[in-house]
């Protein structure tokens, strides 16, 4: 079936630096997700990208669809405490009509250090 | 707040056993998905409905069984419960209208002994 390979697996920055994390696969999408997690929690959609080489920002996130859609990139400029979490992307294995299912990647656990 | 509601948050139970997931989708939401999250194997498709039928089917065990209700909220139930099936499950919904996005609850927390 299809996999997302998500990377890196976890990340420890100090407050105040930039985040770079990305999702690859050797399927192609037509859309690209990114959600995050906070504990506890259920996963919050970040950013959602609909055609190769968009580039979309979210605040002080900016998420890419890769121009081969087999992949993409998430960053965080300027971290804080408040973005630790665990991120996800996403991508619809769609088969027509109403159905979807998404299939996520297996995370990547952020930690930001005040 | 996603405005998805999901019942119970937590539930321990022995192995064996029977329970039942309830969630209410958000307002004017038509599909509920169901996701399971474990450490092992992340976050799982199980089953997907629409206004009340089954659309898709993912890894969901013969053992789990899903409805939805004319009023669009829906169930999960898992039986014959085993160890293995501690995780915790997510309800997901989504309005077609607002193309390829969905929205997560907080999930109900299974842990099997």
């Amino acid at each position: 079936g299809q996999q997302l390979n998500q990377s890196p697996q976890s990340m420890f920055i100090q407050e105040g630096e930039d985040v770079s994390m990305n999702c690859t696969s050797s399927s192609i999408f037509n859309t690209w997700l990114w959600y995050k997690q906070d504990p506890g929690e259920g996963p919050v959609l970040l950013i959602a990208l609909y055609k190769a080489g968009e580039l979309t920002s979210n605040g002080r996130l900016t998420a890419q669809f890769g121009i081969t859609r087999k992949d993409s990139f998430l960053n965080i400029s300027a971290s804080i405490p408040s973005d630790v979490g665990i991120y996800f992307c996403a991508a619809p294995a769609a088969s027509g009509g109403s159905n979807y299912k998404l299939t996520f990647g297996k995370g990547t656990l952020l930690t930001v250090n005040p | 707040d996603s405005g998805v509601t999901q019942t119970p948050k937590h539930l321990i139970t022995a192995t064996g056993q029977r329970v039942t997931l309830r969630c209410s989708p958000r307002s004017g939401d038509l599909s509920v998905y169901w996701y399971q999250q474990s450490l092992d194997q992340g976050l799982q498709f199980l089953i997907q409905y629409y206004n009340g039928e089954e659309r898709a089917k993912g890894n969901i065990l013969e053992r789990f069984s899903a409805q939805q209700f004319p009023d669009l909220h829906s169930e999960l139930n898992l039986s014959s419960l085993e160890l293995g099936d501690s995780a915790l499950y997510f309800c997901a919904s989504s309005h077609l209208t607002e193309g390829n996005t969905i929205y997560f609850g907080e999930g109900s927390w299974l842990t099997v002994v």
